[in-house]
């Protein structure tokens, strides 16, 4: 059974830092691109970043890019999100989703339960 | 970038009954990346439907997707209890959007 489990969120002051981690099971991690995707109250889905199965290419919304890095420890089984530099506007439940393959085009097939971000001063 | 429009936002309908939902897609979408996805409050998103018209492992055969051209239909063949929810679509191919939702509510 494919489970991913996120956790790191909380809260954080204007202009500070967070990282979120997602610990994967039930498949073989190294074969799946990865996601993190995100979701502020009462809003659609956004995508925030992806990463190759290989952990080679790394992809970032523009709202995000400079600001955010994926990451992917294979020996581990965890994706991770570093988020820098946080806003207002970065507060949402952020999801880690898995790929339904290892390269695009993929949709997401698994989802984690989400962490929470809070950005307030 | 892809802008998916999702119609109606909010849909009233009773158990037993038909749903149809929209997404109409702002430009061609590439060989059909169109994936929809289920959220009931309190979770996370479901993937029901991918390739427009593939079925999700598990999902029940009454969740049926279709296409005409930049137009993309969910439709829900007679409604459990279960399936009143958020429904989302989205674009995987070039990029990653998604549309704004419909809300299917019990009437």
């Amino acid at each position: 059974e494919v489970q991913l489990l996120e956790s790191g969120g909380g809260l954080v002051q204007p202009g500070g830092s967070l990282r979120l981690s997602c610990a994967a099971s039930g498949f073989t991690f190294s074969s799946y691109a990865m996601s993190w995707v995100r979701q502020a109250p009462g809003k659609e889905p956004e995508w925030v970043s992806a990463i190759s199965d290989s952990g080679g290419s790394t992809y970032y919304a523009d709202s995000v890019k400079g600001r955010f890095t994926i990451s992917r420890d294979k020996s581990k089984n965890t994706l991770y999100l570093q988020m820098n530099s946080l806003r207002a506007e970065d507060t949402a439940v952020y999801y880690c989703a898995k790929a339904s393959q290892g390269g695009r085009p993929y949709y997401f097939d698994y989802w984690g339960q989400g962490t929470l971000v809070t950005v307030s001063s | 970038e892809i802008v998916l429009t999702q119609s109606p936002g909010t849909l009233s309908l009773s158990p037993g009954e038909r749903a149809t939902l929209s997404c109409r897609a702002s430009q061609s979408v590439s060989s059909s990346y169109l994936a929809w996805y289920q959220q009931k409050p309190g979770q996370a998103p479901r993937l029901l439907i991918y390739g427009a018209s593939s079925r999700a492992t598990g999902i029940p055969d009454r969740f049926s997707g279709s296409e005409s051209g930049t137009d993309f239909t969910l439709t829900i063949s007679r409604l459990e209890p279960e399936d009143f929810a958020v429904y989302y679509c989205q674009h995987y191919g070039s990029s990653r959007t998604f549309g704004q939702g419909t809300k299917v509510e019990i009437k």
